[in-house]
């Protein structure tokens, strides 16, 4: 079947930190890649997306590359501010009807003045 | 700039109760989802829709039904609540094309 692995957090960061946040998949077929945000009190909401291996996805400043063959879509940004904490979850879409996303468990990010 | 729309925000239900979570998007999408959220476990797919009059099962139905009778509405039903359906609960609709998601703000349900 398909799932996705995250890291746990809190990842707690200082303002202006470089964030790394790690995400695996496993996959029957060849998925499509997302990162989706949820600020709090808010729904989920898409940051950024890949569709094919090699491919960047990049968003507010944030970027994840899907590795085919490590099976990886890390999220990174060079410079984190205290507006950028919130939950981070990766999900994946295999080609089905409905466009089904599966999600990781998320990882809550805490940015620090 | 609608976009989801959930109600109830919050609820308490007593074991065994019935309610319905209300679902409404009109952004014209073909496809909706009800997703739960529980801490640390991500979100898993309930049910889901690609069309009105078309529902199938996700992940984790059992204790759960729903309808779409129109395109905008997806309603999610929950007949002998149970304290294991105390969640966060997500709706969701879709484009066919990109394959993006819009969620609704979370419905907060919780079963004493």
């Amino acid at each position: 079947g398909n799932s996705v692995t995250q890291m746990e957090g809190p990842v707690t960061l200082s303002e202006e930190a470089f964030l790394t946040i790690n995400c695996t998949y496993t996959a029957t077929g060849y998925p499509s890649l997302f990162w989706y945000v949820q600020y709090p009190g808010e729904g989920l909401q898409l940051l950024l997306k890949a569709t094919k291996a090699d491919d960047k996805g990049s968003n507010k400043g944030f970027e994840a590359t899907y590795r085919k063959e490590t099976t990886s879509f890390h999220l990174e940004k060079g410079s984190v501010q205290v507006s950028d904490s919130a939950v981070y979850f990766c999900a994946l879409s295999v080609n089905n009807a409905g466009n089904m996303l599966t999600f990781g468990g998320g990882t809550r990010l805490m940015v620090k003045p | 700039n609608a976009g989801v729309t959930q109600t109830p925000k919050f609820r308490i239900l007593k074991i065994g109760q019935s309610m319905t979570l209300q679902c409404t998007q009109d952004m014209n999408h073909n496809y909706m989802y009800w997703y739960r959220q529980d801490p640390g476990m991500g979100l898993k797919l309930i049910y889901y829709s690609v069309g009105a009059g078309i529902t199938d099962k996700g992940e984790v139905p059992n204790g759960y039904n729903v309808s779409r009778s129109t395109t905008e509405d997806f309603p999610l039903r929950l007949e002998l609540a149970a304290p294991s359906q105390t969640s966060v609960y997500f709706c969701a609709s879709g484009e066919e094309v990109t394959g993006e998601l819009f969620f609704g703000e979370g419905s907060r349900l919780t079963v004493l």
